[in-house]
């Protein structure tokens, strides 16, 4: 079965910072995909990033890029020029073409104004 | 577009008690999905539709909850003789396909207590 981890239940960083997430995941598919999703308190969550495993590439949007390592299966968030925004719960997720999306347990950022 | 909305967003109730949740996905999405996450966890997938027919369920429904998605649109979540460890938060989402990569979009959940 395949799983999802996230080894960093809360970080702190300053505002206008860079900070990594972490998340490793273990699958014996080679077909999958994997997103970065945010849940700020008290409201909806929503997808910040996604990748497609067969894409070396890495991908970014605005200040969210990811560093997808394949063979260590490894899939980091990096959130430049941090802002208080982005103070949230962050989920890791892994989905195969079955079309589960399977969360790790979140990593809690907290922005030091 | 409104976005994913779920009713109601809290609910109290006593072990025993049967509870209903609603989830109007955004319009002319065709998959609708249920998970569950708990204080300190991530979601977890509980069940899925594809317009009305529920294509999947997780072995963490078990008989006491019952989901349904009658005409296609909204859907319900049924629990029955609620239990304390039922007490959770019901998220929905939607997609407007199936495919792998589409994203899919969150209500703001369910929060439920069973004292």
């Amino acid at each position: 079965a395949q799983t999802v981890t996230q080894s960093q239940p809360e970080m702190s960083v300053q505002e206008a910072e860079t900070v990594t997430l972490s998340c490793t995941y273990d699958t014996s598919e080679s077909d999958y995909y994997l997103f970065w999703y945010k849940q700020p308190p008290s409201r909806q969550m929503i997808l910040v990033i996604r990748q497609e495993a067969y894409k070396q590439q890495n991908a970014t949007e605005n200040r969210f890029s990811v560093n997808f390592q394949k063979a260590a299966k490894s899939f980091s968030l990096k959130i430049s020029d941090s802002q208080l925004g982005d103070a949230a719960m962050y989920f890791c997720a892994y989905r195969s073409r079955d079309d589960k999306i399977i969360f790790g347990k979140g990593t809690r950022l907290h922005i030091l104004p | 577009d409104t976005g994913v909305s779920q009713d109601p967003r809290h609910k109290i109730t006593k072990r025993g008690q049967n509870v209903t949740f609603r989830c109007d996905p955004i319009s002319e999405h065709n998959r609708l999905y249920w998970y569950r996450q708990t204080l300190g966890q991530g979601p977890e997938f509980l069940t899925y539709f594809q317009n009305e027919a529920q294509l999947e369920k997780s072995r963490l429904l078990s008989d006491r909850f019952s989901a349904e998605r009658p005409k296609g649109s909204f859907s319900t979540l049924e629990i029955q003789r609620t239990e304390q460890g039922d007490s959770a938060m019901y998220l929905c989402a939607s997609s407007s396909t199936g495919a792998p990569f589409d994203e899919q979009y969150f209500g703001p959940g369910t929060r439920l207590t069973v004292t």
